[in-house]
């Protein structure tokens, strides 16, 4: 069965560093998305993402954060000057075809300790 | 603004018995409700979703739920739990967008 994947599974970085989160969603799915629990607290949508284009970010998707598809099959997630409250699980997910009641499609996200 | 609220935030049961993980919404818009499973070390999973119609959504593995909007309710429901239901299990919304809102999951453990 096709599955989203995430890379890396953990990742440790200091204050300030940039890290990059990568995903590789379903092959034939068309939107994606990035959310993010951290720990103790609820999983939290940053954004969602079309045709090269976001669809709809949170509040909390700042100018810190950036999304990118380079090729054909990586979606991925840039914090630009990490913070410690950045630290948390981000999961990536896509769908088929977006829209509500469409069924997103988690990867077993990417645990980030920014220390 | 919407919200999702799972009050139990672990529920230990015996294998066999019956169980319900509560979840109780607020939204100002009509929505779309979804129950969601993540076994240790996977993503999580879509385990059953209410769009319209009937009220009572079923899965595959024997876990329902009812859709109750006076009460603003969509709790979870299996009659008999084995040891692999063990995982955690989260309520989540859509409202006016594709985007999901969740609460903040139960663990379900499941003793022999």
């Amino acid at each position: 069965e096709p599955e989203v994947t995430q890379t890396p599974s953990h990742q440790v970085t200091q204050m300030g560093q940039e890290v990059i989160l990568r995903c590789v969603p379903i092959s034939n799915h068309l939107y994606f998305y990035w959310y993010r629990q951290i720990l103790g607290q609820k999983v939290e949508f940053l954004v969602s993402f079309y045709n090269n284009e976001i669809s709809e970010k949170s509040e909390i998707f700042d100018d810190q954060f950036s999304v990118e598809r380079p090729d054909g099959s990586n979606f991925t997630l840039k914090i630009r000057s990490t913070k410690l409250e950045d630290s948390a699980m981000y999961f990536c997910a896509s769908s088929s075809s977006g829209g509500r009641g469409e069924t997103q499609y988690f990867g077993p996200g990417t645990r980030l300790l920014v220390l | 603004a919407q919200s999702v609220t799972q009050l139990d935030s672990q529920v230990p049961v015996f294998e066999e018995a019956p169980v319900e993980l509560r979840c109780n919404y607020s939204s100002s818009v009509s929505v779309y409700l979804f129950w969601y499973v993540q076994y240790p070390n996977q993503g999580l999973q879509l385990l059953l979703k209410y769009l319209s119609g009937s009220t009572l959504v079923e899965s595959i593995n024997g876990f329902e739920a009812e859709f109750n909007k006076s009460q603003t309710s969509f709790h979870l429901r299996k009659p008999s739990v084995h040891i692999s239901d063990t995982a955690e299990y989260f309520c989540a919304l859509q409202g006016g967008s594709e985007k999901l809102v969740f609460g903040k999951g139960t663990k379900l453990t499941v003793n022999p």
